[in-house]
């Protein structure tokens, strides 16, 4: 079926650090990945996508990796800072295009 | 920047009772959808709606939901009888401007609804 997910539930790191969230998702034909951050009390919010065309795409400090052969997401954000911090879903549409899949999120606590 | 507004921001409700939740899309948008998450899990589709129909519902989407878009702006969902497992957060969104259905999608900050 249709399902994605993060390996992490939560992953803590000092500011400065580089972080990396990975998700597994298990629909092969899936083609198109958003990751979203959630802030405590606020919806989600877009940071990236990619295209499975594609298997790295870079924006401000967050690169998303993406490896179709082991079905395999990953969110790198460089130089982690405090308002890093939140939960992070990956997201996929499901075959239609008509919904987005959400994963289970990973809580990123980032320390001075 | 436009963004997606929701209301109320928390609506208290007796177990029974009718909800109505409402959303302003962002303008231009075509597609627009429901999200709820309860609360420490992750967010669920529930419906979404193009063209003033239904294009998918999840299996949350029971009878006691429906979605409307009464004029040019608002869209809500209602929730006809609320249980009490009902209680989450309820988040809009909206994407699209033309043909491309893969788009990115844009949340609203979601109505915590309680059933008591």
């Amino acid at each position: 079926g249709e399902s994605v997910g993060l390996h992490l539930p939560t992953l803590s790191v000092q500011e400065g650090d580089n972080s990396i969230i990975n998700c597994a998702y298990s629909n092969s034909a899936s083609d198109y990945f958003i990751w979203y951050k959630q802030e405590s009390g606020k919806g989600p919010q877009f940071i990236i996508d990619i295209r499975s065309n594609m298997d790295k795409r870079q924006g401000q400090r967050v690169t998303v990796l993406l490896n179709k052969t082991v079905k395999h997401l990953s969110l790198q954000i460089a130089a982690t800072q405090p308002g890093d911090s939140a939960v992070y879903f990956c997201a996929e549409f499901n075959q239609a295009g008509t919904a987005l899949i959400f994963g289970k999120g990973t809580t990123l606590s980032v320390s001075s | 920047e436009p963004e997606v507004t929701q209301t109320p921001s928390h609506q208290v409700t007796q177990m029974g009772q009718e909800v109505i939740l409402r959303c302003v899309p962002i303008s231009n948008h075509l597609y627009f959808y429901w999200y709820r998450q309860i609360l420490g899990q992750k967010v669920e589709f529930l419906v979404s709606f193009y063209n003033n129909e239904i294009s998918e519902k999840s299996e949350i989407f029971d009878d006691q939901f429906s979605v409307e878009r009464p004029d040019g702006s608002n869209f809500t969902l209602k929730i006809r009888s609320t249980k009490l497992e009902d209680s989450a957060m309820y988040f809009c969104a909206s994407s699209g401007g033309g043909d491309r259905v893969l788009d990115e999608q844009f949340f609203g900050p979601g109505t915590r609804l309680t059933v008591l």
